[in-house]
C-alpha cells in the first residue's frame, strides 16, 4: 500500500525555469493538499482540492498553479520559478473534510531554485 | 490569524523516561486536533487526534491532552523508545478547510 506518492524527491531550477510537482494517492481519498515546509515555520497551504473537479486557494497561493487531474491525482505547477519558492513541498490526502479526518502526507519533494 | 506554538524547540529525554510534547493555539473556535511525528526526510506521519469534546484520547503509548480553558494541548510518550526520536507538530482546525501547524519540537532520545 503505496498511500501517498510524490516525484521528484529533489530538483534543482534556475529562476525562471518551469516545473511541475505530481503528486498520487490510491487510498480512494476525496481531498487533496499541497503544502510547503520551510525552516523554523509550520507547515503551510498552498492550494487545495476537496474533491475532485474543484480547487481551492490556501494560505500561500502566489506563483503555483495546481490540476486536479482526476481523484487519484494533484499536481502543483510552478510556472516560473523563483529563489524564495525553494522549499520542502509536501502532498497529503483525506478522506473526507479536513475539519474531521487526518492527512495522510507523502514523503516529499525537496526543491531548490537557484 | 492563527498562532500554533510549541513550548519548547527542543527536548531530550532518556530512553525509558516519558516524554512530554505541549502546544499552545490561539483560536479558541479551534475544535480538531492532530499530533504529528517527522523523521528526519520524511513526511509528517499522523499518531493520535482528538475533539473539542473530549479532554483526554489514549493510543498505543500516547496520550493527549487537552485543555480547552487555556487552549493547550500536551502529547505524552510512555517509555520513550530510540524510535521515538523525531520532530513532533501539533495541528489546529476550526471547522474551515484548513489545519494551521506548529512549529515542531525536535525530541531526542538519549540511550
Amino acid at each position: 500500500n503505496a498511500g501517498v506518492t510524490q516525484t521528484p524527491k529533489f530538483q534543482v531550477l534556475k529562476t525562471g525555469q518551469s516545473m511541475t510537482l505530481q503528486c498520487a494517492q490510491d487510498m480512494n481519498h476525496n481531498s487533496m493538499y499541497w503544502y510547503r515546509q520551510d525552516p523554523g515555520m509550520g507547515l503551510r497551504l498552498i492550494y487545495y482540492s476537496a474533491s475532485e473537479g474543484t480547487t481551492d486557494k490556501g494560505e500561500v497561493p502566489n506563483g503555483y498553479n495546481v490540476s486536479r487531474l482526476n481523484k487519484r491525482e494533484f499536481s502543483l505547477r510552478l510556472e516560473s520559478a523563483a529563489p524564495s519558492q525553494t522549499s520542502v513541498y509536501f502532498c497529503a490526502s483525506a478522506l473526507g473534510g479536513i475539519s474531521n479526518q487526518p492527512q495522510h502526507f507523502g514523503d516529499g519533494t525537496r526543491l531548490s531554485i537557484l | 490569524g492563527e498562532s500554533v506554538g510549541l513550548h519548547l524547540p527542543t527536548l531530550s529525554v532518556q530512553e525509558g523516561d516519558n516524554s512530554i510534547i505541549n502546544c499552545a493555539y490561539s483560536n479558541s473556535a479551534s475544535d480538531y486536533f492532530i499530533w504529528y511525528k517527522q523523521e528526519s526526510g520524511k513526511g509528517p506521519q499522523f499518531i493520535i487526534d482528538i475533539r473539542s469534546n473530549m479532554d483526554k484520547r489514549q493510543g498505543q503509548r500516547v496520550t493527549v491532552l487537552l485543555n480547552k480553558t487555556v487552549k493547550h494541548l500536551s502529547l505524552q510518550i510512555a517509555a520513550t523508545q530510540p524510535g521515538d526520536s523525531a520532530v513532533y507538530f501539533c495541528a489546529e482546525n476550526n471547522g474551515g478547510n484548513q489545519f494551521y501547524f506548529g512549529t515542531g519540537t525536535s525530541l531526542t532520545v538519549i540511550p
